[in-house]
């Protein structure tokens, strides 16, 4: 168990619609990852959060948004939802502010997951 | 544009035996990260590299980073049954402020 957690494990639901992720993270962590996971596309860097602020945009689609909250935890929204975006969506914590600290503090601590289908 | 190529995709080896695992990539990069996926499951993270001959080991893993030859291996000791997995390694580039994943090894260790 990394101490990361994920709601919901999984997820259906249909084209056009919207669903919020959710991602705890490890007491203590303040920088919060998300990933895809697609047999298509592989794996994917979507966004990254540090303590409340966005650090880095990585493959986020502009109908995809995120937001880190005062309590750290992480929300990952996805709207107008296409067949396409069926996929697992992990969201990872580590403890530190990412590209600047000892290398330690950059392990990330990744949480179970969850998977969403899109009919 | 920053590519990631991993070699092989598919490796089944023996247990008891060595192997090494490639990861390649196009652009210089700030850091370099290797992950671990058991099927079904979640991603582990393994090691962090950042300066050219980094090496670093756990257990029956040693990772190497030529930043040079923008090479990084993942060595495999005497392999066992529960090193059986997908190995993915991955690039940052600060200066995208980008992630690129390899396209992962998936390792399957025969007894």
């Amino acid at each position: 168990d990394s101490g990361v957690t994920q709601t919901p494990k999984h997820l259906i639901t249909a084209t056009g619609q919207r669903v919020t992720l959710r991602c705890s993270p490890r007491s203590g962590d303040l920088s919060v990852y998300w990933y895809q996971q697609s047999l298509d596309q592989g794996l994917q860097f979507l966004i990254q959060y540090y303590n409340g602020e966005e650090r880095a945009k990585g493959n986020i689609l502009e109908r995809f948004s995120a937001q880190q909250f005062p309590d750290l935890h992480s929300e990952l929204n996805l709207s107008s939802l296409e067949l396409g975006d069926s996929a697992l969506y992990f969201c990872a914590s580590s403890v530190g502010k990412p590209y600047l600290t000892q290398l330690k503090q950059e392990t990330q601590y990744f949480g179970p997951g969850t998977r969403l289908l899109v009919l | 544009e920053l590519k990631v190529e991993q070699n092989p995709l598919f490796l089944s080896m023996q247990e008891g035996k060595n192997y090494t695992i490639y990861c390649n990539y196009s652009t210089t990069s700030d850091r370099l990260y290797w992950y671990r996926q058991d099927p079904g499951k979640s991603l582990e993270s393994l090691f962090v590299l950042l300066s050219n001959g980094a090496v670093k080991q756990e257990g029956r893993l040693m990772a190497s980073l030529d930043t040079k030859a923008r090479l990084s291996t993942l060595h495999i000791t005497a392999a066992v049954h529960d090193l059986s997995a997908t190995y993915f390694c991955a690039v940052l580039k600060t200066s995208y402020d980008k992630v690129i994943f390899g396209p992962g090894t998936s390792l399957s260790v025969i007894p």
